[in-house]
């Protein structure tokens, strides 16, 4: 149980061009999605919080209107880099958390398997 | 301000020793939950480990198990029986009630065979 999925897995793009990632939540329902993104050899940085039928939450230093962020169902969130450059380059990951479960499962985030992201 | 610390950026172990993994937290919150998830080359995360701090228990998962002592802030991870497949980065990480997760910045795990 608790699988999260991400779509797609790599993409390249010509710079300017705009990319959307989907992240969705398999076997349970995620009121709560998150957006990372990585570095190599580095640890996960927190860019947004989604909230299902709400505005995202942005982190310090995340321009929201670069990453869009839609959390339009209970097992879906989408993250969309706009106006792709070469320093949007990066791992990005998603994860969920099940908002049926309750205490430490509830808290628990389950993590898709990322996307790498290459803008040329 | 909550704050995750591994001192300890790489490490190694003979396959089937036993290797522990070290991770310090702050927090003022009393009620926390503590995470160890590993990033193998895949770069899937993947929870190993939970622990609720208000559980006195530590928790166990097979091979793996935790140290907790909330007194001091720490929660180590023991890795017993060590094999290839736990080559891998490895994530603390401290949540708080319906809030985000605070990670550390890793510990890189290799086993020698």
């Amino acid at each position: 149980g608790a699988v999260v999925s991400q779509h797609p897995s790599w993409v390249i793009c010509k710079s300017g061009t705009s990319v959307k990632i989907e992240c969705r939540s398999l076997d349970f329902q995620a009121t709560t999605m998150f957006w990372y993104r990585q570095f190599p050899k580095q640890s996960l940085m927190l860019m947004a919080t989604s909230n299902e039928g709400s505005k995202a939450t942005y982190e310090q230093g995340v321009e929201k209107d670069k990453f869009l962020i839609n959390h339009a169902s209970l097992t879906l969130s989408t993250l969309t880099v706009t106006s792709a450059h070469p320093e949007d380059s990066s791992f990005y990951i998603c994860s969920a958390r099940d908002a049926g479960r309750t205490g430490g499962k509830g808290n628990t985030q389950y993590f898709g398997p990322g996307t790498r992201l290459t803008v040329l | 301000a909550q704050t995750v610390t591994q001192s300890q950026p790489e490490m190694s172990v003979q396959e089937a020793e036993t290797v522990t993994l070290s991770c310090t937290y702050d927090t003022s919150e009393n009620n926390y939950y503590l995470f160890w998830y590993k990033q193998p080359p895949s770069r899937q995360m993947i929870l190993v480990i939970r622990q609720e701090a208000y559980k006195q228990q530590n928790a166990t998962e097979n091979r793996f198990s935790v140290n907790f002592q909330k007194a001091a802030k720490s929660f180590s991870l023991k890795i017993s029986d060590s094999q290839l497949g736990d080559t891998a980065m490895y994530f603390c990480a401290l949540a708080q009630t319906g809030n985000q997760f605070y990670f550390g910045t890793g510990t890189s795990l290799t086993v020698i065979p």
